[in-house]
């Protein structure tokens, strides 16, 4: 079975402190993926990754940056955290498919929630 | 935004009745796919769909899909108290980048 672990649960943040969240998957994918949820708002992406050292902004950038440093393990950076980017925060990695009409699932974290006071 | 969106946002049914949630969304797809998600956890995959599909089961999982109408339909049959999740439909038109809507979250009554 695939795995994505989050490493935290649950996290609690100062606003102005620089918060890594990390996410680490075991199947050797090559599609890594960040998602804020928020009530009523469904799963917004912010970045995602098709390759080590490559990122590509999502619909939600600002505020946000990423690294991914090795194939594994992709890392969303709160650089100056704020409290509206208090949320639920879900990392998903996906295999890389060339053609359009291959099928694609998502895998996820179990997700962290950041509380930025 | 290319976000769908799911209909109702809430449904809170009784244990054994079907539950039926509907997802529209916006641009040309490949597929679409269904997930669940349990409170306060990560989304599961449930069942993806082809664009030149029109239906698709799995166990009590019926999905249509009308290209014509950009909307999905997922009925759940026969729901069972663990069925209470939200649940969340995703598109895609590259394969590799899914665009999720903002879900139906489905409460089953023992």
């Amino acid at each position: 079975d695939v795995k994505v672990t989050q490493s935290s649960r649950y996290l609690v943040k100062r606003t102005g402190e620089k918060v890594f969240l990390e996410c680490v998957q075991d199947m050797d994918h090559e599609n890594m993926f960040w998602y804020r949820q928020d009530p009523g708002l469904g799963l917004r992406l912010i970045y995602f990754s098709y390759d080590v050292k490559m990122k590509e902004k999502g619909d939600i950038p600002e505020g946000y940056s990423v690294s991914r440093e090795k194939k594994e393990r992709f890392s969303l950076i709160l650089e100056s955290a704020s409290t509206n980017q208090t949320s639920m925060y879900l990392c998903a990695s996906s295999l890389q498919v060339r053609s359009s009409l291959a099928k694609n699932i998502q895998y996820f974290g179990a997700g962290t929630r950041l509380s930025v006071l | 935004s290319q976000q769908g969106e799911e209909d109702p946002q809430a449904l809170s049914i009784q244990e054994g009745e079907n539950a039926t949630m509907n997802c529209s969304y916006k641009t040309s797809i490949n597929n679409l796919q269904w997930y669940r998600q349990n409170s306060g956890r990560g989304l599961v995959h449930l069942i993806l769909i082809r664009s030149n599909e029109r239906e698709k089961h799995s166990g009590r999982l019926r999905v249509t899909l009308d290209t014509s109408k950009k909307s999905s339909s997922l009925l759940i049959t026969a729901s069972r108290a663990a069925d209470t999740a939200s649940y969340f439909c995703a598109t895609d038109f590259t394969g590799n980048q899914f665009y999720f809507g903002t879900g139906t979250s489905l409460t089953v009554i023992p």
